[in-house]
């Protein structure tokens, strides 16, 4: 069946530091990947989209890749702040345009002053 | 500039209660989608709608209808309400690159 996982365990860092969030998937051959973040008691906001063929995307502090032979990706957040702490999850898309998103379990991250 | 509005925010339901979720968006979005979230287990997709009059079936359907007779609109029913659905409900309203979801509805049954 297919299966999205992230890392369930809270990741800590300090401030300032680069954190590394994991989502790795089977049985799935999706179009693109996305990843969103979620506060507490809100609704998870979209944060980055990369597609099948990209490797790579980046926009300010973040940068997601994409191995679709790993059949992983990456979720970098460089110069973290506590600010960026929250739940960060991960999505997958098929091909077959239903608007049809399935989700990670999610990570949290916890950055320390 | 609304987006996605979810209604109620809270709801507590004795077993065998019906109600229904509330879903409207105002994208002009073919795809609006349910799911759940419950602790550790991420978001559960309950059902979908690719537009008007169409809707599909996700993981975790069993106790819940949904219709779209509008494009702005998706609502959510539970037939008779068991404990095992107390849950927090989001409502999503997709383009083609992301989705956008409503406050949350914290449902709890007793």
């Amino acid at each position: 069946s297919q299966k999205i996982e992230q890392n369930s365990e809270a990741l800590n860092i300090q401030e300032g530091k680069t954190a590394t969030l994991t989502c790795n998937y089977t049985n799935y051959s999706p179009a693109y990947l996305q990843w969103y973040r979620q506060d507490p008691g809100r609704g998870p906001v979209f944060l980055l989209l990369i597609r099948e063929n990209e490797k790579e995307k980046r926009k300010e502090r973040l940068k997601v890749t994409f191995d679709t032979t790993l059949k992983q990706s990456l979720f970098h957040i460089t110069a973290s702040q506590p600010a960026d702490s929250a739940t960060y999850l991960c999505a997958l898309y098929g091909s077959s345009n239903t608007g049809k998103l399935i989700f990670g379990q999610g990570t949290t991250l916890q950055v320390k002053p | 500039n609304a987006g996605v509005t979810q209604t109620p925010k809270f709801q507590v339901l004795k077993t065998g209660q019906s109600m229904t979720l509330q879903c409207a968006q105002d994208m002009n979005h073919e795809y609006m989608s349910w799911y759940r979230q419950d602790p550790g287990m991420g978001l559960r997709l309950i059902h979908y709608s690719v537009g008007a009059g169409i809707t599909d079936q996700g993981e975790v359907p069993n106790g819940y209808n949904v219709s779209r007779s509008t494009t702005e609109d998706f609502p959510l029913r539970l037939l008779s309400a068991a404990p095992s659905q107390t849950s927090v409900y989001f409502c999503a309203s997709t383009s083609r690159t992301e989705a956008f979801f409503g406050q949350g509805t914290r449902l709890t049954v007793v």
